[in-house]
C-alpha cells in the first residue's frame, strides 16, 4: 500500500486562471494516475505520469490543458490551466505500488470549484 | 460506455439489512478490485480477486469473481451506517497497466 497526501484539499478559482495540485506519495512508485471526479460519479483517467517519460494523455485531455510533471519517484503536480466553471471537479492522484499489476491506490483529493 | 456496468446505481436501506452490488461485463479481466469513496475522501481499496470463481470475505463483506472473470459482486451481511459510501468496481488486464472503472453504486444505510 501506499500513504498519499494532497495539495490543496480544495479551492475556488476564477475563470482564466491556473492551479496547480501537488501529489506526495510516502514511498517510490513508478506509475502514477491522475483522475478527475464528479461528486458521486466514477472516475475520468486524465493521464498517466511516469518518472522520467511523458505524461500519456486519455481521449479528451490534453497537456496544454492538464500539464504535468513527475520530477521524482515520489512526486507529481497537475496543473488545470486557464479553467473555466466545466473544470469544477474533484481530482484525485493515485499510485500502483505493484508495476501494474491493477491494485491503486488513491489520494484524498482536490475538491476545485471555478466560478 | 463503461466496460463494466455496476447496479444497482444506488441503494438505501435500514441498518441489520443485507445488500449486494453487482458488476458485470463482456469482457474478461485478469483482477478486479473493489473500492470504497465516503464524501470528502478518496477511493479505499477493500479487496483484489484474481482467480475466477474465487471467493472473499473481509468481516461483513463478500466479494466473488465470476467463472469467466467478467463479473463480480459484493454482499454486506448486516449492514451498518459506516458501510455507507460509494463503491466502485475496477477492472485490470494483464496487458494494460490502466484500470476500467464501473460507474458506481451509491449505498447509503439508515440508522
Amino acid at each position: 500500500s501506499a500513504v498519499i497526501s494532497q495539495k490543496p484539499s480544495r479551492d475556488i478559482c476564477q475563470r482564466g486562471t491556473s492551479l496547480t495540485i501537488q501529489c506526495q506519495v510516502d514511498s517510490q512508485v513508478t506509475m502514477m494516475f491522475w483522475y478527475r471526479q464528479q461528486p458521486g460519479q466514477s472516475l475520468t483517467l486524465i493521464a498517466t505520469a511516469n518518472q522520467g517519460s511523458e505524461a500519456t494523455y486519455e481521449s479528451g485531455f490534453v497537456i496544454d490543458k492538464f500539464p504535468i510533471s513527475r520530477p521524482n519517484l515520489t512526486f507529481s503536480t497537475l496543473t488545470v490551466s486557464n479553467m473555466s466553471p466545466e473544470d469544477s471537479s474533484i481530482y484525485l492522484c493515485s499510485v500502483d505500488t505493484a508495476g501494474g499489476a491493477g491494485e491503486q491506490y488513491f489520494g484524498p483529493g482536490t475538491r476545485l470549484t471555478v466560478t | 460506455t463503461q466496460l463494466l456496468e455496476q447496479s444497482p446505481q444506488f441503494l438505501s436501506i435500514q441498518e441489520g439489512e443485507n445488500l449486494t452490488v453487482y458488476c458485470n461485463s463482456s469482457s474478461v479481466f485478469s483482477s478486479l478490485q473493489w473500492y470504497r469513496q465516503e464524501p470528502g475522501e478518496g477511493p479505499v481499496l477493500l479487496v483484489t480477486v484474481v482467480t475466477g470463481g474465487e471467493v472473499k470475505k473481509l468481516k461483513r463483506l463478500t466479494f466473488q469473481f465470476g467463472d469467466a472473470r467478467k463479473d463480480s459482486s459484493l454482499h454486506i451481511t448486516a449492514a451498518q451506517p459506516g458501510d455507507t459510501g460509494l463503491y466502485l468496481c475496477a477492472g485490470g488486464r494483464s496487458n494494460d497497466y490502466k484500470l476500467s472503472f464501473g460507474a458506481g453504486t451509491t449505498v447509503t444505510v439508515r440508522a
